[in-house]
């Protein structure tokens, strides 16, 4: 099974500073042949289920503002939030979709400082 | 609009069983590969089971093999998970999900979830 690994488990950062969540998978989720990183980035708010915020480790999907950001190659991959914005507190999720079993990071909660 | 409402949920007891369903609308149901996630209380996330848009092709996290069944019938737009022998630590709440086509996707609906609480 690929593991994947978040750090840090929870962090706090002032409104409108620059958030970063890192994900490490225990083997390359790269795929040559397509040149595709198959890691997803979800973000949940208590009370609510997951939401798709990044797949293909960059492409930010439709609706998701453009503070939010994926980078990443192989097996280490980041999440960045520019400007952090009170309503970005939530759980978030790193996904690997290379193989199954489908593994999910263990998750960083996100706060305000 | 596009929604995922699950059903089926409860309070069982070790041993037993239960069928959840999910009934989808605002897609073509019949395209699109389905999952099931699942979330214990205070926890992260956990992928139990997929299955293929045609429903020929399934896969299982290891814990639930020969305990669970996912399946689905297009015709009704609906998607199962039959659950037996029912463990506590399948105590959770359990999400219908869509893929964005199928198992090597990402998951871009999630319906709100159903409880399922495993309890002597």
């Amino acid at each position: 099974d690929i593991v994947m690994t978040q750090s840090p488990d929870s962090l706090a950062v002032s409104l409108g500073e620059r958030a970063t969540i890192n994900c490490k998978s225990s083997q390359s989720i790269f795929y040559s042949s397509n040149n595709k990183n198959y890691l997803a980035w979800y973000q949940q708010k208590p009370g609510q289920p997951p939401k798709l915020l990044i797949d293909w480790a960059s492409t930010r999907k439709s609706g998701v503002p453009d503070r939010f950001s994926g980078s990443g190659s192989g097996t280490d991959f980041t999440l960045t939030i520019s400007s952090l914005q009170a309503e970005d507190v939530a759980f978030y999720y790193c996904q690997q979709y290379y193989n199954t079993p489908i593994t999910f990071g263990q998750g960083t909660r996100l706060d305000i400082k | 609009q596009v929604q995922l409402m699950e059903s089926g949920g409860g309070v069982v007891q070790p041993g037993g069983s239960l069928r959840l369903s999910c009934t989808a609308s605002g897609f073509t149901f019949s395209n699109y590969g389905m999952e099931w996630v699942r979330q214990a209380r205070g926890k992260g996330l956990e992928w139990v089971a997929f299955i293929r848009y045609d429903g020929s092709n399934k896969y299982y996290t290891d814990s639930v093999k020969g305990r669970f069944t996912i399946s689905r019938d297009n015709s009704k737009n609906t998607l199962y998970l039959q659950m037996d022998s029912l463990r506590t630590e399948d105590t959770a709440v359990y999400y219908c999900v869509k893929t964005i086509r199928g198992v090597n996707d990402a998951l871009d609906m999630w319906g709100q979830g159903t409880m399922v609480t495993v309890s002597s």
